[in-house]
């Protein structure tokens, strides 16, 4: 059964500070990664959707790394602002093709 | 409008009674899910779809129903609402292995 994992569970970090957070998933039979912002009393929205080794994506502020061969891929989020609070969720996609989510990580940015 | 709307937006109903909860989309995308969200279970697969007259179970599909006869419609469907179904719920729909786009959820309250 595939596994993905964040962390770390929650972050509270200072406006305008940096931050990163983690992905994990196995390598094996590797799909796809994706990467989606859920804010409070919102929906998902969709960030970066990642296939190959090494790719990086970016929007703005936000980027991602995608590692397949070892399994994980990197949030990064720079100069956080007050909207940038949300929660990440990465999720892939299994041998059916079913998304597998993670827990997410809760960002909360402190002004 | 073009997007992924449900209806209703919010739901209150007794224990027994059957409910059915709309999605429609607008971009023809082949997939369409139903999750639903509860504290500490983050997103939860109920069914999926892959196409019209195609679906297939998720994570926690007891106590549902689905059906896709059309390729924008994927209504859910509880025969018989318990309140552990107490939940809020989001559709989405995505083209195979892209970004899934969400609905703005639906908040059934079973009493």
């Amino acid at each position: 059964i595939l596994n993905v994992e964040q962390s770390p569970q929650s972050l509270h970090v200072q406006e305008g500070d940096s931050t990163n957070f983690t992905c994990s998933f196995p390598s094996s039979n590797f799909y796809a990664l994706h990467w989606y912002r859920w804010e409070t009393a919102k929906s998902p929205e969709a960030l970066f959707v990642m296939t190959l080794n090494g790719d990086e994506k970016k929007k703005g502020r936000i980027s991602a790394t995608l590692n397949t061969k070892e399994g994980y891929s990197y949030l990064y989020i720079k100069g956080s602002q007050p909207e940038d609070s949300a929660t990440y969720l990465c999720a892939s996609p299994d041998s059916n093709y079913q998304l597998i989510w993670g827990a997410g990580t809760k960002l909360i940015i402190k002004p | 409008d073009a997007g992924i709307t449900q209806s209703p937006r919010y739901k209150i109903t007794e224990t027994g009674r059957q409910v059915t909860l709309m999605c429609h989309q607008t971009w023809s995308h082949s997939y369409m899910f139903w999750y639903r969200q509860d504290l500490g279970h983050g997103l939860r697969l109920i069914y999926y779809s892959a196409a019209a007259d195609i679906t297939d179970k998720g994570e926690v599909p007891d106590g549902y129903v689905v059906s896709r006869s059309k390729t924008e419609n994927f209504p859910l469907t509880l025969e018989s609402a318990t309140r552990s179904q107490t939940s809020v719920y989001f559709c989405a729909s995505s083209a195979r292995l892209g970004e899934q786009y969400f609905g703005p959820g639906t908040r059934l309250t079973v009493t």
